[in-house]
């Protein structure tokens, strides 16, 4: 069975301070993948990355980096000098589906970004 | 364009009306989904269209009823809903259903029972 978890349930920062939120998952499968979603509080989930299971190569993208280490089933997302828009929860996911599952991603608990200005 | 529209975006209903939720998407995505999601949770899956078919139900109360009349729209009626069943429902959509691809979602329908 696969798993999510995200222990952080809540995170307050002020602007400018970078933040790191953290995904651990469990799988079984040895092809898998790794989401991150943002929800700010208008309620729309905004995808923001998949990782397959091969690729362990970390990504930046503008003010966003994730940290995918397969040794510690983790993929971490950091996001630099903060800002207020950043405020939002962010879920991460996982799919599996190559040993006959259905790709249905299973979401972490999610994780309350605050930013103060 | 990567948006799912849903409309409306609040609804207020008795136990007794019946209402329905509407979702579009002009991807061209095959796989469609309806979501619940309670307050401080992750959304929970409810229903899976996969090419206009219904392919995964999550033991949903049949007080829900999903509805896909063309690749591009995805209906939920509300018929005898309960307290409980105040959420916001969201909508997404996936390239295809067999495949590790990423959901775009919308804005979803923040529903009240009363």
């Amino acid at each position: 069975a696969q798993k999510v978890t995200q222990a952080q349930t809540e995170i307050s920062v002020v602007e400018k301070e970078d933040v790191t939120l953290d995904c651990v998952y469990e799988t079984r499968d040895t092809t898998y993948y790794l989401f991150w979603y943002k929800q700010p509080p208008s309620g729309e989930l905004v995808f923001l990355i998949r990782r397959n299971s091969f690729d362990e190569q970390n990504e930046i993208s503008g003010r966003y980096s994730w940290n995918f280490q397969k040794s510690t089933s983790s993929f971490n997302f950091t996001i630099t000098a903060s800002q207020v828009v950043d405020s939002a929860v962010y879920f991460c996911a996982l799919s599996e589906g190559a040993s006959g599952g259905s790709y249905i991603p299973t979401f972490g608990r999610g994780t309350s970004l605050i930013v103060h200005p | 364009d990567t948006e799912v529209t849903q409309t409306p975006k609040h609804l207020v209903m008795g136990m007794t009306n019946k209402k329905s939720l509407k979702c579009e998407q002009h991807m061209g995505h095959r796989a469609m989904y309806w979501y619940k999601q309670k307050a401080k949770k992750p959304p929970e899956l409810m229903f899976v269209y996969s090419y206009e078919k219904l392919s995964i139900n999550e033991s949903v109360p049949s007080r829900f009823s999903p509805e896909c009349p063309n690749s591009s729209l995805l209906n939920l009626h509300l018929h005898a809903l309960q307290p409980e069943d105040s959420a916001l429902y969201l909508c997404a959509s996936s390239q295809a259903p067999s495949g590790p691809y990423e959901q775009y979602f919308g804005p979803g329908t923040r529903l009240t029972v009363t």
